[in-house]
């Protein structure tokens, strides 16, 4: 299995500019999720989705930030307009459900996308 | 007072060192408890889950107790590669995780 694949691996832009962050869940996985990580604020979860519906967006930091899941394969999360405080590492995770209607709870990382806003 | 707090190190050991970090957590109904390690620049990566009898995996014993609310992470013969920060998380429902901060660990020759 390929793992969690997120893209861009690295973006940098300007402050204004809309930011698209995109993810590929572990096939087969129910639950996905949006994590930031800063040295500041450490790993913070953003929203996450399970099959394929929005179950938490409170961590969401403002009306800026916005996320979908359109098929069982594919989020995005989507930053317009950004500004440098958004800049950290984005982290999508997935997690498969068991019998019983919880998730296992071993999220699965992808990469990250490190995103830079100047 | 955070979800999850773990002491944030750094701890700085030689090798063959015995080391445990401790996390503390607030929610007396959590569910499921995990130890993630993170090397730097990477992701998270599951280390081992905490079970209430305790388990072992190798160099690496986790405790969950649940009384006091702390879950423990001891590594023994600490190696150079042990070196990483480890992240105490916390289940309080289905799906849903929250992670400390962080506890960083150097292991030196």
């Amino acid at each position: 299995d390929a793992g969690v694949i997120q893209s861009p691996r690295h973006e940098v832009t300007e402050m204004g500019q809309e930011v698209t962050l995109r993810c590929k869940p572990i096939s087969g996985h129910d639950y996905l999720f949006w994590y930031r990580q800063t040295m500041m604020r450490g790993l913070e979860l953003l929203i996450y989705f399970n099959n394929n519906v929005p179950i938490d967006d409170s961590g969401m930091p403002e009306d800026r930030f916005s996320a979908k899941m359109p098929n069982a394969s594919f989020s995005t999360l989507k930053i317009q307009p950004s500004e440098p405080r958004d800049s950290a590492v984005y982290f999508c995770a997935s997690s498969l459900v068991i019998a019983g209607g919880s998730s296992t709870d071993t999220q699965y990382f992808g990469p990250g996308t490190r995103l830079t806003v100047l | 007072r955070k979800e999850v707090e773990q002491d944030p190190g750094p701890f700085n050991v030689p090798e063959g060192a015995t080391v445990a970090f401790n996390c503390t957590y607030s929610n007396s109904a959590s569910q499921s408890f995990f130890w993630y390690r993170q090397d730097c620049r990477k992701e998270p990566k599951l280390l081992m889950s905490v079970y209430s009898s305790g388990n072992e995996d190798g160099r690496f014993t986790a405790q969950l107790n649940r009384a006091s609310q702390y879950i423990s992470l001891l590594i023994r013969d600490s190696k150079l590669s042990d070196s990483a920060t480890y992240l105490c998380v916390v289940n309080f429902n289905a799906g849903k995780s929250t992670f400390g901060d962080g506890t960083t660990l150097t292991v030196k020759p």
